[in-house]
């Protein structure tokens, strides 16, 4: 099974209005992390929140927001506010603190266009 | 600098020959990642190293693929005898133990 399953190819979205952008993550791992990244089209890859499983509210960065459900095993970004600039390629990503190591499982993406 | 350092940014080189990537992690980032991503694809994890364990070598491709971590800190990864598939970018992340990822610009790889 995927570890993580981002079933969002591509995204549009008016500037200034909220986007959510869905991820699902499969572990039975008690401790794990979540994470989102931002790849613009200049290729760095960009930290921009994280939720710890053990972690009781939802992560907020700025306009960035996770909306962590726990028992439905999803981690869905919310960008509020959207902007031209949010236009990339976001990757969801969750890492197993199991014994073994800290292995991070990335999602394939999904293709965020802002229109003006 | 302060973030992952990577060299070379590009490399072109013809097919069967070896290609060496280097990945310079922040310094006492114990954890340091390999990853491959084709044009328009996410990401491949290739390999894993945290600290003195033995690598996580599970992503590697074929037995043409290797990576080194000198003294916990730099690594290089080597390509033997490339083929055209081998194109693509090749990015390396380093992080604490239960930190976030910090990546490195990549290196743009182009077999001939």
């Amino acid at each position: 099974a995927q570890k993580i399953t981002q079933t969002q190819p591509g995204m549009f979205v008016q500037e200034k209005e909220a986007v959510t952008l869905d991820c699902t993550y499969d572990t039975s791992d008690p401790s794990y992390g979540l994470f989102w990244y931002k790849q613009p089209s200049s290729g760095e890859m960009i930290f921009l929140i994280y939720q710890g499983s053990y972690d009781q509210q939802n992560a907020t960065e700025g306009r960035y927001s996770l909306n962590f459900q726990k028992a439905r095993k999803s981690a869905n970004l919310v960008i509020s506010a959207s902007q031209l600039g949010d236009s990339a390629m976001y990757f969801c990503a969750m890492r197993e603190n199991s014994n073994t190591g800290n292995q991070f499982y990335f999602g394939t993406g999904t293709s965020l266009t802002v229109i003006p | 600098g302060a973030g992952v350092s990577q060299s070379p940014s590009n490399k072109v080189t013809e097919k069967g020959k070896d290609v060496e990537l280097r990945c310079d992690p922040i310094s006492g980032h114990t954890a340091l990642y390999w990853y491959r991503q084709s044009l328009g694809q996410g990401l491949e994890f290739l390999i894993y190293f945290q600290g003195n364990s033995a690598p996580d070598k599970s992503g590697l491709p074929s037995d043409r693929f290797s990576a080194e971590r000198t003294g916990g800190s730099v690594s290089t990864l080597t390509i033997q005898r490339t083929q055209q598939e081998d194109s693509a970018v090749y990015l390396c992340a380093s992080s604490l133990l239960r930190g976030s990822q910090h990546f490195g610009d990549g290196t743009r790889l182009s077999i001939l």
